[in-house]
């Protein structure tokens, strides 16, 4: 139980385009998902809450016009990266919180390389 | 923001030994959780220890918990090449929000 997927699981596109990562909960309700980015060797780094229905929470620094994310339901939740460039490559992963857990469940991953 | 430092960056050990990597984190905390993430993967949750709890077991891992010097540590004994791996602590103040440290990177020769 509480599997998490995101698809597509790689992504390579070119610079200006927008791309759209996906996030679901597979057998839970997530009532928040959250997305993280890790470059290389680095840890991760949140970017975002998003709750069901609602606007999504960005933390300080990150652009919320640049990373568009819509918790359509509670087992989706989409990431998009607007005009994309290349300082975006990057790892983004999300992770989803069932019920009053403080457990998250992570998401395979999805590797974005912007050329 | 991160918050976690974790030591040693890199441990390598041989199959069968213990290996021990230590977490600090600077805020308070509702409790503290340590992830394992493979190459290139999605992270694996492995524990959770609450800000009121001191030592955790979960098989052969065993995670304890001073909040006094706002560090926790992750013990792997008998460690197995399945083991070699990143982990990563991750705190929690109660918002759900995790703040993860830097990581350790865990080699095990067989």
């Amino acid at each position: 139980g509480a599997v998490v997927s995101q698809h597509p699981s790689w992504v390579i596109c070119k610079s200006g385009t927008s791309v759209k990562i996906e996030c679901r909960s597979l057998d839970f309700q997530a009532t928040t998902m959250f997305w993280y980015r890790q470059f290389p060797k680095q840890s991760l780094m949140l970017m975002a809450t998003s709750n069901e229905g609602s606007k999504a929470t960005y933390e300080q620094g990150v652009e919320k016009d640049k990373f568009l994310i819509n918790h359509a339901s509670l087992t989706l939740s989409t990431l998009t990266v607007t005009s994309a460039h290349p300082e975006d490559s990057s790892f983004y992963i999300c992770s989803a919180r069932n019920g009053n857990s403080y457990e998250q469940y992570f998401g395979p991953g999805t590797r974005l390389t912007v050329t | 923001s991160q918050q976690g430092e974790e030591d040693p960056q890199a441990l390598s050990i041989q199959e069968g030994e213990n290996a021990t990597m230590n977490c600090s984190y600077k805020t308070s905390i509702n409790n503290l959780q340590w992830y394992r993430q493979n190459s290139g993967r999605g992270l694996v949750h492995l524990i959770l220890i609450r800000s009121n709890e001191r030592e955790k077991h979960s098989g052969r891992l065993r995670v304890t918990l001073d909040t006094s010097k706002k560090s926790s540590s992750l013990l792997i004994t008998a460690s197995r090449a399945a083991d070699t791996a990143s982990y990563f602590c991750a705190t929690d103040r109660g918002d759900y929000k995790l703040s993860f440290g830097a990581g350790t990177t865990v080699t095990v020769r067989a």
